[in-house]
This record gives structure tokens, C-alpha cells and sequence, in this order.
């Protein structure tokens, strides 16, 4: 079966411009997670949906980051006036039901490259 | 704050060695444990989910163990592979209300032919 896809792979910005990451989860996942991951690093969370609702976003950077999941499906996550420290693998995961005995499912990541 | 460390943080090794790879984490109240692997330019993979009443996990050549009041996990390759290469990442659930995950930096294993 399909599992979670990312749009797109590659993007490069010019420092100041906005950029929109897509994730589509596995179908039927309840959870979702938005994690970023420098090079050389392991990855780091973001933020977490379950279902329309996001839950914790705690690990946004700053107001400059915002994700939705509007009807529970689908998950953008944007970033405004990008900055060259936000370079970095943006990685999606889905989970099948809400709780942390799940196992995640990742995207294979957005490369985000500013200038 | 948890915090995760994966030891080394490269090996390399001949084909046909059994390796271990070291994981350890500074607050033991965890949900779960999970290993990913993370092939270059890739998502990751998960290899073996430990839930924090089990002890250990195993999935053909893999062994995961986890002694959760000492802040350890290893993962166990046992007869390694050249297409076992790639980066290993250890991972965990936190308790506490949040679903996410907190990792540890990897092991980039190399297995030579």
C-alpha cells in the first residue's frame, strides 16, 4: 500500500521568501508529526496533529512556522520569510492511532535549501 | 529534558560481523524505544518498536533490547551485510501527554565486502 508522501522533495528558496511543505499521510492515520532534521542530526520535532486538531507545537521554531491539517488528512506546513538556518530535512510521520505505542510511519522528507 | 545518545557515532566493520550499536537516554519514563534506519537521501525505516513493559524485540537478523530504569538500549545486527550500511537512529516515546519522539544523533554503519 502507499505510504507517506511528501511535495516536494527539493526546494530552494531565496532568503525572505515563503515556502509551503506538503505531507500526505497514510490513509486512515490518525496522527501526524512534523519533525526537521539538520545535517549530521538526528531528526527533531516540530509539531503533532491528531486528527484537525494540533495537539503540540511546541517544538515550532518560531512564529515564523505554522502547520495545519485542516479536514485530518492531508498536512501543510509553512514557513514565512525563510532564514538560512531553516536548511534542513523536513520529515512527515503518520501514525495509525492517537498514543505513543504506535509505531510512526516517515516520509521520505522535503530538502529545503535557502540562499 | 530527555536527551538521547547513540554510541559511536560511526563503525565500520567487515561483512559477516556481528556488531552492536548503543543507545542510551536520560529520563527513564518512556513509552516506547524505536530504531530507524535512515538510507542517504531517504525517510526513515522502522526496524524494532520496544514498548516499555518489554524487555526486548527481534526481527530476523535484528535484536533489540531495552533496560529501561538504566537508560540503555543496543540493537544487536547479528552476520552483517554490505546492504546493512546506512545510518541507525534511536528513538524515544516520551511519557507526559506528548506523542512525540526524541532522537538520538545516529550511527552511520559501514559494512565492507
Amino acid at each position: 500500500g502507499a505510504g507517506v508522501s511528501q511535495s516536494p522533495r527539493y526546494k530552494v528558496a531565496k532568503r525572505g521568501q515563503d515556502v509551503a511543505l506538503r505531507c500526505d499521510p497514510i490513509s486512515g492515520h490518525v496522527s501526524l508529526f512534523w519533525y526537521q532534521q539538520a545535517l549530521g542530526q538526528g531528526p527533531e520535532f516540530l509539531t503533532y496533529f491528531q486528527n484537525e486538531a494540533q495537539l503540540d507545537k511546541s517544538g515550532l521554531p518560531s512564529d515564523r512556522f505554522f502547520a495545519e491539517r485542516p479536514e485530518g488528512s492531508v498536512s501543510t506546513l509553512k514557513i514565512q520569510r525563510t532564514q538560512q538556518e531553516d536548511s534542513a530535512v523536513y520529515l512527515c510521520a503518520s501514525s495509525l492511532e492517537e498514543g505513543s505505542q504506535e509505531t510512526q510511519y516517515f516520509g521520505p522528507g522535503t530538502r529545503l535549501l535557502v540562499l | 529534558k530527555q536527551e538521547v545518545t547513540q554510541i559511536p557515532a560511526a563503525l565500520s566493520v567487515p561483512e559477516g560481523e556481528n556488531l552492536v550499536l548503543n543507545c542510551s537516554f536520560t529520563d527513564s519514563a518512556i513509552y516506547n524505544l524505536q530504531w530507524f534506519r535512515q538510507d542517504p537521501g531517504k525517510g526513515l525505516t522502522s526496524l524494532l518498536l520496544i514498548q516499555s513493559s518489554q524487555r526486548e524485540q527481534t526481527s530476523g537478523r535484528l535484536n533489540a533490547s531495552l533496560d529501561k530504569s538504566s537508560g540503555r538500549s543496543t540493537l544487536y545486527i547479528a552476520a552483517s551485510q554490505p546492504g546493512d550500511s546506512a545510518t541507525y537512529l534511536c528513538a524515544v516515546g516520551a511519557q507526559g501527554g506528548s506523542e512525540k519522539l526524541v532522537f538520538g544523533k545516529g550511527t552511520k554503519l559501514t559494512v565492507n565486502p
